[in-house]
């Protein structure tokens, strides 16, 4: 049962351009989202994150929307520059648990 | 801080055979992870710990233990690998509940059983 869902393996952008990647969630308890990012043979890292009393936050140029009612949620990378080229994780978890469940990620690769 | 370590970064293990992998972090974090990455699959929770000497089973705990008996390490033991335990191996960590603290990533371990 994949409680947290990235449909998209892969998206290819050209620099200077939006980014959007998706994410789609099961689980009504989950409350709050992160987003982690991860380049090739390293661990990955925060991103960036929302909790359920918002729709939306931003820091720079990356922004999470968060639509509880379709429970899904997207992040936003604008302008997109070649450094972002990453795998990007989406994550879940519910206030007062002690994991976060992921999803598959989805490989962005920005074009010059 | 070097954060999180692990070693080795890379192991080829037999079937049958068994291993540890070492997990250390150095930032007083009391929760510590053990994600598995397959392929297209994303991050599988293996193992978590909330605190010395506390452990719990996350999503894929089977042919796996672990022990934590000091906050700073939380090794992984595998036991008669099995092919199907192939995978890039992460530890991570946070201060406190993941939804609140951000988790910290070591590099990984790629192993490969044959």
């Amino acid at each position: 049962d994949q409680q947290v869902k990235q449909n998209s393996p892969s998206l290819s952008v050209q620099e200077g351009r939006i980014s959007i990647l998706n994410c789609d969630y099961t689980n009504s308890m989950f409350d709050y989202f992160l987003w982690y990012k991860k380049y090739p043979a390293e661990g990955p890292t925060f991103l960036i994150s929302i909790s359920s009393i918002k729709d939306k936050n931003e820091d720079g140029r990356f922004t999470v929307f968060l639509n509880k009612s379709a429970k899904h949620l997207s992040l936003h990378i604008v302008p997109s520059q070649p450094g972002d080229s990453a795998v990007y994780f989406c994550a879940a978890s519910a206030s007062g648990a002690q994991k976060l469940v992921f999803g598959q990620g989805t490989r962005l690769t920005i074009n010059p | 801080n070097a954060g999180v370590t692990q070693t080795p970064k890379f192991r080829i293990l037999k079937i049958g055979q068994s291993m540890t992998l070492q997990c250390t972090q150095d930032m007083n974090h009391n929760y510590m992870y053990w994600y598995r990455q397959d392929p297209g699959m994303g991050l599988k929770l293996i193992y978590y710990s909330v605190g010395a000497g506390i452990t719990d089973k996350g999503e894929v705990p089977n042919g796996y233990n672990v022990s934590r008996s000091t906050t700073e390490d939380f090794p992984l033991r595998l036991e008669l690998a099995a092919p199907s335990q192939t995978s890039v191996y992460f530890c991570a960590s946070s201060y406190g509940e993941p939804a609140y603290n951000e988790q910290f990533f070591g590099p990984g371990t790629r192993l490969t059983v044959l």
